[in-house]
């Protein structure tokens, strides 16, 4: 157990619908990054917070958004969602901001699109 | 950006043989090679790293080696056992450390 927690594990809607993705950290951790794995895919890094503000973006669609609480969990809303979308999507948690701090994943919310 | 290529894609050994995975980048000032082990349906975990200023790092039967030269870096399986069976992400920072992106993965699988 890495100590990040996503909530839900599954999730199954229907496509133009919207979704909520939560990621807790590991306590004392500041960074959170959003990762998406698609079926037989490596990890697309989508976006990462850090202290509540927005640090680094990746291939993050505009449908996407995400955000940073003042108790620093996360929330990855996707919206519009089409069948492409489903995916495994993976919160990573570390203390600092940069790449070398060790990234700590949590379990994934396996999204269905159907 | 940066770019990171990984070989092979998969990977099949017999139990006890030494398995090798490789990847390459292409930002010169990158500075922190993670490894990361993901068996199936669970989530990445990270097993080994390595930052520039090394050129080596063992941590009993898993090895990583580096060579900034030619900008590609190793990840050295020996003595592989059933439940070293998974994929294997690489991973290098790039932007001077401001993120990092992994590689395809490799999927090992570890004959009986």
């Amino acid at each position: 157990d890495s100590g990040v927690t996503q909530t839900p594990k599954h999730l199954i809607t229907a496509t133009g619908q919207r979704v909520t993705l939560r990621c807790s950290p590991r306590s004392g951790d500041l960074s959170v990054y959003w990762y998406q794995q698609s079926l037989d895919q490596g990890l697309q890094f989508l976006i990462q917070y850090y202290n509540g503000e927005e640090r680094a973006k990746g291939n993050i669609l505009e449908r996407f958004s995400a955000q940073q609480f003042p108790d620093l969990h996360s929330e990855l809303n996707l919206s519009s969602l089409e069948l492409g979308d489903s995916a495994l999507y993976f919160c990573a948690s570390s203390v600092g901001a940069a790449a070398v701090d060790t990234q700590y994943f949590g379990p994934g919310t396996r999204l269905t699109v159907l | 950006g940066e770019n990171v290529e990984q070989h092979p894609s998969t990977l099949s050994v017999q139990e006890g043989d030494s398995a090798v995975i490789k990847c390459t980048y292409s930002d010169s000032a990158s500075n922190y090679f993670p490894w990361y082990k993901q068996e199936l349906g669970k989530r990445p975990q990270l097993i080994i790293d390595i930052r520039s200023n090394v050129g080596e790092k063992k941590d009993q039967r898993i090895a990583v080696t580096l060579n900034k030269t030619a900008k590609h870096f190793s990840l050295h399986i020996t003595e592989t056992q059933p439940e070293d069976s998974a994929v294997y992400f690489c991973a290098a920072d790039y932007n001077y450390g401001q993120n990092f992106v992994f590689g395809p993965g490799t999927r090992l699988s570890v004959l009986p």
